[in-house]
Order: structure tokens, then C-alpha cells, then sequence
């Protein structure tokens, strides 16, 4: 089964920094391009983030400079850290993986259920 | 980056309705357009991509149509499940830009 589980979630600081994971089963997380998404509460998605399986790595101007998108292939886990944390930062994390190259694109077919960062003094 | 529009933001249907939910991108993105479900705490599901490719598993109701700028996803015979929140998504700018619409809303009517 191919699964995606999200953690690292939670409260931080404003201006300061969080790293939350997103562990992959099924598949392999480096043989595919990985992104994150997010979701501000009551609002629509965002997308934020993604990696492709040649490693380069794209991000939103909202988190430009800010968060890195990263992963570890031995474990087979996805990364973002997040610096700099701002409160319209604060949101429900997806991690999913994305069915595309440079000469298609499929859709988002995993999706994580979700971590809750909180930014708040 | 592209915007996507997505209308009506909220539709009333009943079961068994036909729903039409209209996206239109601020430039032309071929057909990298994808279609999301979302119920209420859940995570997005996949429904259709390259515009009207219907991905494994979702049921045949569900279908999308379009090329250039403006799509449309159609529920034919809206079942209780359907009720939810949808999203098209655009992927054509490189590097990456991918933009969301603002999302759909199906209730009971």
C-alpha cells in the first residue's frame, strides 16, 4: 500500500523555526517528485513546496528563502524546514507525491493525512 | 504565477444532480490541470488529471473536460459522498509556480 505519514508538527515561536517529516511507504521517496502543500484554517490549499528526483528543488514565493525542501533516501522520509516562521505560516502540512516529469503531469496520488503547525508567542 | 479561477465558490445539489464546476486559468496551461476532492479534515484525493483523465479507482461520475483556459469538472448523479469541497490545480509553469483555485464547495441542498 502506498502511504505517506506526516509528523513534527506543533507550536512554535514567531521568527522561529520548525522541521516536519513526512515518511513514505510503498514507493520510493527519490525515484519521484515530492512536494508539500498547505492548508490555512478555513482557507483553500496552498501549494508550497517541491523536490524533483533529480533534486532540484522549487518553492513558493511566500517561503522562498525561508523553508528547504529536503529528503533522506535511506530512510525514505521528506523533509521542510521551516525558518523564519511567520504567523500566516500557521496551517495543516501535506506532503504528496506527484505523478510528473518536465513533459507531463499527473496529479498529486498520495497525499499524507496532514501536520498542524501553530505559530503563536 | 498563473490564477486560477474556480466557480461557483459554493453549489446546492441534491442526489442525483448533475454538478458543473467551472476553472479558468489566467493564461493558457495546455491541459496540466489536475482535479482534488477534499471532505471535511481529510486530505485531497485525486480525481482527474491532464484535464479529463480519470485516475485509478475514482468512480466514472466524476469528469473533466477542457484545454487552454478554461476546464470543468462534471459529477454526474452526485451520490451523499460527493458532498465535499473541490479544487482544480494547475502545473504548466516551469520552474514550478503550481496554483490552486479557491475551491467549490458541493452541500445538500
Amino acid at each position: 500500500e502506498l502511504q505517506l505519514v506526516e509528523s513534527g508538527g506543533g507550536l512554535v515561536q514567531p521568527g522561529g523555526s520548525l522541521r516536519v517529516s513526512c515518511a513514505a511507504s510503498g514507493f520510493t521517496v527519490s525515484s519521484n517528485y515530492m512536494s508539500w502543500v498547505r492548508q490555512a484554517p478555513g482557507k483553500g490549499l496552498e501549494w508550497v513546496s517541491v523536490i524533483y528526483s533529480g533534486d532540484s528543488t522549487y518553492y513558493a514565493d511566500s517561503v522562498k528563502g525561508r523553508f528547504t525542501i529536503s529528503r533522506d533516501n535511506s530512510k525514505n522520509i521528506l523533509y521542510l524546514q521551516m525558518n523564519s516562521v511567520r504567523t500566516e505560516d500557521a496551517a495543516v502540512y501535506y506532503c504528496s507525491r506527484v505523478r510528473g516529469s518536465h513533459y507531463y503531469y499527473h496529479g498529486m496520488d498520495v497525499w499524507g493525512q496532514g501536520t498542524t503547525v501553530t505559530v503563536s508567542s | 504565477d498563473i490564477q486560477m479561477t474556480q466557480f461557483p465558490s459554493s453549489v446546492s445539489a441534491s442526489v442525483g444532480d448533475r454538478v458543473t464546476i467551472t476553472c479558468r486559468a489566467s493564461q493558457t496551461i495546455n491541459n496540466w490541470l489536475a482535479w482534488y476532492q477534499q471532505r471535511p479534515g481529510k486530505a485531497p484525493k485525486l480525481l482527474i488529471y491532464a484535464a479529463s483523465t480519470l485516475q485509478s479507482g475514482v468512480s466514472p461520475r466524476f469528469s473533466g473536460s477542457g484545454s487552454g483556459t478554461d476546464f470543468t469538472l462534471t459529477i454526474s448523479g452526485l451520490q451523499p459522498e460527493d458532498f465535499a469541497t473541490y479544487y482544480c490545480q494547475q502545473a504548466n509553469t516551469f520552474p514550478p509556480r503550481w496554483t490552486f483555485g479557491q475551491g467549490t464547495n458541493v452541500e445538500m441542498k
